[in-house]
């Protein structure tokens, strides 16, 4: 089946940092990629998401690559803010007989210290 | 468009009691999926309703249900509550794969 890998956390980083959140995915078929973001207290939020091999999904200065060759779409940030400490999910979709819907990673939580 | 709407925000239940949860999706959007959030297993798939049918059902026991009305809003209910069930239940509605957006959810607390 489907499965997607990501990062352990917890990540802390200084304001300004540079910021890596690593996701390898396992598909029988042709997925979609995405980055979802969750706030304290509240649902996902789509930050960014890829749906061909080579799309590059970006969004408030985040950035995936969809890499079919490594089965990754590892997520980054030039320079990172104390309103992005979050929880982030890489996550695919693929299209299965009707069998739509999202398998998650396990989620990575960011801090970011002033 | 309005976003996906999900009623209530946080509820308290006991164990044995049944509770349903409410999702309105956007405004033409035919797909409807749930999914309950835990710190233990995660974000996990429970079930995706499609023009009033359900087309996929996650890995839960039948005390978990749903349905779907014409309009697209869902419902999913859970019957004779368990403590583990103490979870944020999640609504996304969605045009096709590419696309899923998510409600604020329902925090559910079964004491």
């Amino acid at each position: 089946g489907n499965s997607v890998t990501q990062m352990e956390g917890p990540v802390t980083l200084s304001e300004e940092a540079f910021l890596t959140i690593n996701c390898t995915y396992t598909a029988t078929g042709y997925p979609s990629l995405f980055w979802y973001v969750q706030y304290p207290g509240e649902g996902l939020q789509l930050l960014l998401k890829a749906t061909k091999a080579d799309d590059k999904g970006s969004n408030k200065g985040f950035e995936a690559t969809y890499r079919k060759e490594t089965t990754s779409f590892h997520l980054e940030k030039g320079s990172v803010q104390v309103s992005d400490s979050a929880v982030y999910f890489c996550a695919l979709s693929e299209v299965n007989f009707g069998n739509e819907k999202l398998t998650f990673g396990t989620g990575t939580r960011l801090t970011i210290i002033p | 468009k309005a976003g996906v709407t999900q009623t209530p925000r946080y509820l308290i239940k006991t164990r044995g009691q049944q509770v349903t949860l409410s999702c309105s999706p956007i405004s033409g959007h035919r797909s409807v999926s749930w999914y309950q959030q835990t710190p233990g297993q995660g974000l996990q798939f429970l079930f995706e309703y499609f023009s009033e049918t359900q087309r996929n059902k996650g890995n839960f026991p039948g005390r978990f249900s749903g349905r779907q009305f014409s309009n697209s809003r869902s419902e999913m209910n859970v019957s004779t509550l368990e403590l583990g069930d103490s979870a944020l239940y999640l609504c996304a509605s969605s045009e096709d794969i590419y696309g899923y957006t998510f409600g604020s959810g329902t925090r559910l607390t079964v004491v």
